[in-house]
């Protein structure tokens, strides 16, 4: 099975911050990954897909990148709305499995 | 505009089967190019992948809990079910339906983008 490993598991900025958040796939898994933002309570939100498509609705600040097995979500300049947990999410199919990170979570400072 | 919602029971007890289903309304169940999946999400964990049902009623599950699982579909109410039997304290969670867009325009693997609010589901005696 396909392990995901974000990183960090916390991260604390600052608004207008940039960040970068990591996930690194135990196995090649192509260009199937997602990245999603969840809010307490609230279902989780695509942001990103095939690792660099902006999902339709997403403010532009938001990018994703890949490097070999590495995965890379970035927030170009932090507004308050974007203090959340961010999941990056993996396909591979025939047969089709999904795998979620364990999330990281972003806080304000 | 697409919506999903949850519906169950929120408190199931052990060795039982909790059988939830989610409705869809603001489009058919019967997309030719979207899935339709179940994830969940333990109090204070992260995300969990159940399954996936295409209308047809192919099912694709998480291998880990595959032997306790079974989807299903049902086109004339525009609705899709989950059942998960012998149940533990660890099958507490927020399980989530959620619409699987499968390929962009462009060819490329899409993803979750409609979900249902969740439904939290205690297993408890």
């Amino acid at each position: 099975d396909i392990q995901l490993t974000q990183s960090p598991s916390f991260l604390s900025a600052s608004v207008g911050d940039r960040v970068t958040i990591t996930c690194r796939a135990s196995q090649g898994i192509s260009s199937s990954l997602a990245w999603f933002q969840q809010k307490p309570g609230k279902a989780p939100r695509v942001l990103i897909y095939a690792s660099s498509i902006l999902q339709s609705g997403v403010p532009s600040r938001f990018s994703g990148s890949v490097s070999g097995t590495d995965f890379t979500l970035t927030i170009s300049s932090l507004q308050p709305e974007d203090f959340a947990t961010y999941s990056c999410q993996q396909f591979t199919g025939h047969p089709l499995s999904i795998t979620f990170g364990q999330g990281t979570r972003l806080e304000i400072k | 505009q697409l919506q999903l919602q949850e519906s169950g029971p929120g408190l199931v007890k052990p060795s039982e089967t909790l059988s939830l289903t989610c409705s869809v309304s603001g489009g058919s169940i019967n997309s030719g190019t979207y899935y339709w999946g179940w994830i969940r999400q333990p109090p204070g964990e992260g995300l969990e992948w159940i399954g996936n049902i295409f209308y047809s009623g192919a099912t694709f599950y998480n291998p880990s809990l595959k032997s306790r699982v079974t989807m299903s579909v049902d086109t004339s109410k525009n609705q899709f079910s989950l059942n998960v039997k012998s149940l533990t304290a660890a099958d507490t969670a927020v399980y989530y339906c959620a619409r699987d867009f499968g390929y962009d325009d462009t060819g490329h693997r899409g993803t979750f983008d409609v979900w249902g609010h969740g439904i939290l589901v205690t297993v408890s005696s």
